[in-house]
């Protein structure tokens, strides 16, 4: 059974640092891996997604990298901005399954200005 | 092109009343997925959806819960006597066919006074 963590689950950082979140499944037969940032009371917003084939994905300052042999994902957040405050969710999609993300619970990021 | 539209976004009900929650995918996508998350817990899977099928329900309390996607309209979930527990935050979300990215809704945060 596929399982998802994120540690640590809240991270509070002062504004302008690099941040590198962390996620880990136990099952390395995924079709792909997506990052999630959650706003408090809302929806969740795509923010990059690698294909089992891929090592990495870029969009601005967030670069998202994928080892799948390891069971391993890191989201980098490049110059942290309080505005980046939220929580930030990673999710696998299992390969043979119906196509049905496996969340982890997410961490909670803080940047301080 | 308006993004994953769920209502109520809010929803208030007492113990043994019956809950709706629908959602409208986005233009062009014919997959639609419900998630809950619980207070303080990851998103959970559901039930998966394509037009007039149940793809995947393998995620579904076996009794009073149940959902549908009709040829025409939104998709709903249906909570029968909904307790206390049922309290959470519904997502859905959508994808298109073959399609790799999913694309979530605002929610409806359901309430069980």
């Amino acid at each position: 059974k596929q399982e998802v963590t994120q540690i640590p689950a809240a991270l509070s950082v002062p504004e302008g640092e690099n941040l590198v979140l962390n996620c880990s499944f136990t099952d390395s037969a995924i079709y792909n891996l997506q990052w999630f940032r959650q706003d408090p009371g809302k929806g969740l917003t795509s923010l990059l997604l690698i294909q089992s084939s891929q090592r990495e994905q870029t969009s601005g300052r967030l670069n998202a990298s994928l080892d799948k042999s390891s069971g391993r994902s890191t989201l980098y957040i490049a110059a942290s901005q309080p505005g980046d405050s939220a929580t930030y969710l990673c999710a696998v999609i299992p390969q043979g399954g119906s196509e049905k993300l496996v969340f982890g619970k997410g961490m909670k990021l803080t940047v301080n200005p | 092109n308006a993004g994953v539209m769920q209502n109520p976004r809010h929803l208030v009900r007492r113990r043994g009343q019956e809950a709706r929650l629908r959602c409208s995918p986005m233009k062009g996508h014919s997959h639609v997925y419900w998630y809950r998350q619980l207070p303080e817990e990851g998103l959970k899977f559901m039930v998966y959806l394509q037009k007039e099928n149940i793809i995947d329900e393998s995620g579904m309390p076996k009794e009073r819960f149940s959902a549908e996607f009709p040829k025409e309209g939104p998709s709903i979930l249906r909570i029968q006597q909904v307790v206390r527990g049922d309290s959470a935050a519904y997502f859905c979300a959508s994808s298109p066919p073959m399609g790799l990215a999913r694309y979530f809704g605002p929610g409806t945060r359901l309430t069980v006074t």
